[in-house]
């Protein structure tokens, strides 16, 4: 069975600080990892990864897969009150019909 | 920029009724799915939707849930004889394929949230 397990569950920070989240996983068969932003609705999606060591950047937020280690990072920058959300890791399996399965999320608290 | 679009975004209805959520994926998309989200807990994978057939379901997806493409735009989810345990927030989403060249992510709906009285 997939699994995704994300860390931490939350973390209040001041705007200008960095923050690092972490996502590992379990997947039989691996397409991508990818990243969600989720305020109060839908998902929005970050980043995907499929390849080990390169480095996704998109403004202050950036994001790297492990595929020895079976995890990634996503970091943000500069945080500002915008940020706040729950961020969403989830894997991607090639042999089940693309199913998502999702981390439960870390929720990101920027305060002024 | 195209978007998934969900409706209704909230829909009431008494245990044991029949409910149709209603999804318009991305117009160049191949691949349908819909996924659900209990308050508190984790995005569950419901079902994703290729070629005019379920491609792959969840052990949640089971006889009182269907899915149809009914015309070249709407991609519905039906649920026969809704149970209390079947409030959730519902979200489509579609990605527009998996081809070796083209590996591109699902975009979500706002979501539909079911609540079931």
């Amino acid at each position: 069975e997939d699994k995704v397990v994300q860390s931490p569950l939350s973390l209040v920070v001041h705007e200008g600080d960095t923050v690092t989240l972490n996502c590992s996983y379990e997947v039989t068969n691996f397409r991508s990892l990818l990243w969600y932003k989720q305020e109060k609705k839908a998902p929005t999606f970050l980043f995907m990864l499929t390849s080990s060591g390169i480095e996704k950047k998109s403004g202050r937020l950036s994001s790297i897969l492990d595929k020895k280690e079976l995890s990634s990072i996503l970091n943000i920058t500069a945080t500002q009150t915008g940020d706040s959300a729950i961020y969403l890791c989830a894997v991607e399996n090639k042999a089940a019909g693309n199913k998502l399965t999702f981390g439960g999320g870390t929720r990101v608290l920027v305060k002024p | 920029e195209p978007e998934v679009t969900q409706t209704p975004s909230h829909q009431v209805t008494q245990m044991g009724q029949e409910v149709i959520l209603r999804c318009v994926p991305i117009s160049n998309h191949l691949y349908f799915y819909w996924y659900r989200q209990i308050l508190g807990q984790k995005v569950e994978f419901l079902v994703s939707f290729y070629n005019n057939e379920i491609s792959e379901k969840s052990e949640i997806f089971d006889d009182q849930f269907s899915v149809e493409r009914p015309d070249g735009s709407n991609f519905t989810l039906k649920i026969r004889s809704t149970k209390l345990e079947d409030s959730a927030m519902y979200f489509c989403a579609s990605s527009v394929g998996t081809g070796w060249s083209s590996n591109q992510p699902q975009h979500f709906g706002d979501g539909t949230r079911l609540s079931i009285l």
